[in-house]
């Protein structure tokens, strides 16, 4: 996967707030799908990985969905409180030829602030 | 159990100058990855080895990056006469296997600032 990129770059919301976020990717050559959040000086924590399409995860008030034929990802904030401000990453890994390959190709990032 | 380690968490150095960067993985972990992020960027891949096989250094900016495992545990990733587009914060990543389906575990980073 060449390019994965992530909108919007930042997102300023009010604490109760909903929201969500969206990555895209190539669909072709498609093999898994990372989320990921970092706060500041902290290390990037993993949220989900997926893999199938049609693929939704949830993980307390943090949920994603996955769409690997038109290739896209959403992930869902319910109900935002100020301990989820943080950088959210998504990351693509590649398949050719059979082989699957480790490194990640990651977006810019859509940096979530939730104010009190 | 104990996560990623790296090591120094912060790190000063002057144009010209070689820096290591140390990266202690989750014990097991096959695969081992250094990314950076630089101002305003995304994180960028650099590295991975893959357990016995020969790393994918594909990422390598420039012939003054290099990186070695010894052992299948420890990296250290070395920059050799720091450019001040070096500065970055470097990330190191663990995965049980080198497979892109696998969560990556990532430590706490270097932040680098070259001076």
């Amino acid at each position: 996967i060449l390019n994965v990129e992530q909108s919007p770059q930042s997102l300023h919301v009010q604490e109760g707030d909903s929201t969500n976020f969206t990555c895209s990717f190539p669909s072709s050559n498609f093999y898994a799908l990372h989320w990921y959040r970092w706060e500041t000086a902290k290390s990037p924590e993993a949220l989900f990985v997926m893999t199938l399409n049609g693929d939704e995860k949830k993980k307390g008030r943090i949920s994603a969905t996955l769409n690997t034929k038109e290739g896209y990802s959403y992930l869902y904030i319910k109900g935002s409180q100020p301990e989820d401000s943080a950088t959210y990453l998504c990351a693509g890994s590649g398949n050719a030829g059979g082989t699957s390959y480790g490194k990640l190709t990651f977006g810019q990032g859509t940096i979530l602030t939730v104010h009190p | 159990g104990a996560g990623v380690s790296q090591s120094p968490s912060n790190k000063v150095t002057e144009k010209g100058k070689d820096v290591e960067l140390r990266c202690d993985p989750i014990s097991g972990h096959t695969a081992l990855y250094w990314y950076r992020q630089s101002l305003g960027q995304g994180l960028e891949f650099l590295i991975y080895f893959q357990g016995n096989s020969a790393p994918d250094k594909s990422g390598l900016p420039s012939d003054r990056f290099s990186a070695e495992r010894t052992g299948g545990s420890v990296s250290t990733l070395t920059i050799q006469r720091t450019q001040q587009e070096d500065s970055a914060v470097y990330l190191c990543a663990s995965s049980p296997r080198p497979d892109g389906q696998e969560t990556q575990y990532f430590g706490p980073g270097t932040r680098l600032l070259v001076l």
